[in-house]
């Protein structure tokens, strides 16, 4: 596509439920990455994947958030048990060189 | 590690006027350093970056900014703002090890008025 491409939008969950964020980068794009931020900050790291290889995944919070990007390019986020701090914008970018390239973004209330 | 501060969460200028948007880092080592711009449902779209080379940069929209490595700054100015400048502004800074593994200040709120 002509952007990276984020879905769902917007996603409304409540507290122990799981979630999947997808991300489909910028085709050609061999990293992407994945950051979230709060209302108010800026966006803060969580992963990064060289084609299918996760590099660093040292921003995940805790162990209930984990990605993947199995073929080396679209990626999933996955948030299990969600929690109400979890909620936040969640922003996938893809690279290259040297520039980011982020998408719209994916907006999840816990409820 | 790096950290960012932006030390102004809110600035209103009218329009035409100049803005300066202040940025100071901390790293111990090397770094690259950006500014994104964000507008109201959209992505983080950059203005612009300083790699290395002449401390003057200048980006998209008419912004620039300049880094001084002895005040660890990198704040954004233009000489004249637009209306359609509103928007949240992002410094961000990377070690030269760390690809785009950026680390963001926590923005600041351009309104411009008429």
């Amino acid at each position: 596509g002509a952007g990276v491409s984020q879905s769902p939008r917007y996603k409304v969950t409540k507290r122990g439920q799981d979630v999947a964020l997808r991300c489909d980068p910028i085709s050609g794009h061999v990293s992407l990455y994945w950051y979230r931020q709060a209302l108010g900050q800026g966006p803060e790291f969580l992963t990064y994947f060289n084609y299918e290889a996760q590099q660093d995944k040292s921003g995940l919070p805790n162990d209930r958030f984990s990605a993947e990007r199995p073929e080396g390019s679209i990626s999933t986020l996955t948030i299990q048990r969600t929690e109400q701090r979890d909620s936040a914008m969640y922003r996938c970018a893809s690279s290259f060189g040297g520039e980011l390239f982020f998408g719209e973004g994916s907006r999840l209330t816990v409820l | 590690a790096q950290s960012v501060t932006q030390l102004d969460s809110q600035v209103p200028v009218f329009e035409e006027a100049p803005v300066e948007l202040r940025c100071n880092y901390s790293s111990s080592v090397s770094v690259y350093l950006f500014w994104y711009v964000q507008y109201p449902n959209q992505g983080l779209q950059l203005l612009l970056k300083y790699l290395s080379g002449s401390t003057l940069v200048k980006g998209i929209n008419g912004f620039e900014a300049e880094f001084n490595k002895s005040q660890t700054s990198f704040h954004l100015r233009k000489p004249s703002v637009h209306i359609s400048d509103t928007a949240e502004y992002f410094c961000a800074v990377t070690g030269h090890n760390a690809g785009n593994m950026l680390t963001f200040g926590g923005g600041t709120r351009l309104m411009v008025k008429p």
